[in-house]
């Protein structure tokens, strides 16, 4: 079975850019999470992905946008990057069925620095 | 108010002997889940033990065990004979609504508590 699986692992980009996280669902798993976590702090819900559709968003700006695609992977897009962007980002996968526990299982980070 | 409360910001254990970590939530939703994860300096949070609110019976998972008080609304973490490789942060989070169906599964996380294992 395999993992949840992020990519890039590091990034490193400039005030005012744009930039694309991508995440693998492990497999079976048809729900994506996404959190941002900051240096010394609990990770932060952004947006959840069920069925290629958003399905529940934390309280951040429209800036922070997202896919999911057919085969369950996801990619979390930052426009007009600033400085408190940089963080840990974590790509959380579950299987959304009634009855279950939906636990996520997240990958290993990407961890971006806006300069 | 904070949903979630890990009023340890740090533990230290010796090798072999059990740990308690502290965990208290706040919602008004009958039904919710409560998970522990263990995230060490790499970053990967790794999932542990998972309650669900109408469970009779304290979850088990291996050396972890919670120790849930729905009365109280604690969800504490007992990792007996702890490891030198238990050393990392542990976090607490909650679900707010029941699992799958059409409510998404947001979960909030408390601040997290330090776990240092010393030899």
């Amino acid at each position: 079975e395999t993992g949840v699986t992020q990519s890039p692992t590091h990034l490193i980009k400039t005030r005012g850019q744009q930039v694309t996280l991508r995440c693998s669902s492990q497999s079976g798993h048809n729900t994506v999470s996404w959190y941002q976590q900051a240096l010394g702090q609990g990770p932060q819900f952004i947006f959840q992905y069920y069925r290629e559709e958003e399905n529940g968003r934390g309280n951040f700006p429209p800036r922070f946008s997202g896919l999911q695609f057919p085969n369950y992977s996801s990619e979390l897009n930052v426009n007009a990057l600033e400085l408190d962007d940089s963080a840990l980002y974590l790509c959380a996968s579950s299987a959304t069925l009634a009855g279950g526990t939906d636990t996520q299982y997240f990958g290993p980070g990407t961890r971006l620095t806006v300069l | 108010a904070q949903k979630i409360t890990q009023t340890q910001p740090g533990m230290f254990v010796q090798e072999k002997e059990a740990v308690t970590l502290d965990c208290t939530y706040d919602t008004s939703d009958p039904s919710y889940g409560l998970f522990w994860y263990k995230q060490p300096s790499s970053g990967e949070m790794i999932f542990l033990i998972y309650q669900g609110s109408y469970d009779q019976q304290n979850a088990t998972e291996g050396r972890y065990s919670l120790n849930f008080q729905k009365a109280r609304k604690s969800a504490n973490l007992v990792i007996s004979a702890s490891q030198l490789g238990d050393s990392a942060m542990y976090f607490c989070a909650m679900r707010e609504g029941p699992a799958g169906g059409t409510s998404y599964g947001k979960l909030t996380f408390g601040q997290g508590t330090i776990l240092t294992v010393h030899p």
